[in-house]
């Protein structure tokens, strides 16, 4: 079955400790998202990426990188800068959106990553 | 810019009760809304989408959404809960900028906890 896979479930980060979180989709999705969940918050858009070697920061960008090197792949890393690293992480795939009203296709998501400080 | 306004942080209904979830939104240009269900620890599922098409949307599990221009809302209902409804819910809207494009980011409401009591 199609999907998107995020590992590990649950991470735990050292102080100073820069950590990456792994999202995997069999979609053939060329959009990819990274969200960030705190209780009470909804979610906010971390970086987005609508092709291989391409992505744009959201709202919440600061203190966390990623990359885009393969179309299934997209990678968050929490670095050491974000002070606040404590949340439940989501990503999410959908069909490129774009001209022609494209931008009603629905996101994917996957089971999250939950990520603690030691 | 759009946003997203869900009416109730926590909603509480009987089983077999009809269950309402408010949804308004601000967008400048005709938007696309999506509802998306998430149980715990779980991701987002997508439960249904406005795209234009009908302003009355009938999504899985019995849940359906209707879109009321006139009142910029788009609120949730099923006629029957059922103990397997509670879970937590997302209103999202995707708009199109003014130069007629959209890149699928979606703006997400804060998100209605659903109770149900036997």
């Amino acid at each position: 079955d199609g999907g998107i896979t995020q590992s590990p479930k649950y991470l735990f980060r050292k102080e100073g400790q820069n950590v990456t979180l792994s999202c995997e989709q069999n979609l053939n999705h060329d959009a990819m998202y990274w969200y960030r969940q705190d209780p009470g918050q909804g979610l906010r858009l971390i970086y987005y990426s609508q092709i291989v070697n391409d992505f744009q920061k959201g709202d919440i960008a600061e203190g966390y990188s990623v990359s885009r090197e393969k179309k299934e792949s997209f990678p968050l890393t929490v670095t050491s800068a974000q002070k606040n690293p404590t949340a439940f992480y989501l990503c999410a795939s959908s069909i490129r959106t774009g001209r022609n009203g494209v931008g009603n296709q629905p996101q994917h998501f996957g089971d999250g990553t939950r990520l603690s400080i030691l | 810019a759009q946003s997203v306004t869900q009416l109730g942080s926590h909603v509480s209904v009987s089983e077999g009760a009809l269950v309402l979830l408010r949804c308004n939104y601000s967008s400048s240009v005709p938007p696309y809304l999506f509802w998306y269900v998430q149980y715990p620890n779980q991701g987002l599922q997508l439960l249904l989408k406005y795209t234009s098409a009908a302003t009355l949307v009938k999504g899985i599990n019995g849940f359906e959404a209707e879109f009321k221009k006139s009142e910029t809302s788009f609120h949730l209902t099923k006629p029957s809960a059922h103990m397997s409804d509670a879970a937590e819910y997302f209103c999202a809207v995707s708009g199109l900028n003014a130069g007629g494009t959209s890149y699928g980011k979606l703006t997400f409401g804060q998100g209605t906890i659903l109770t149900v009591h036997p």
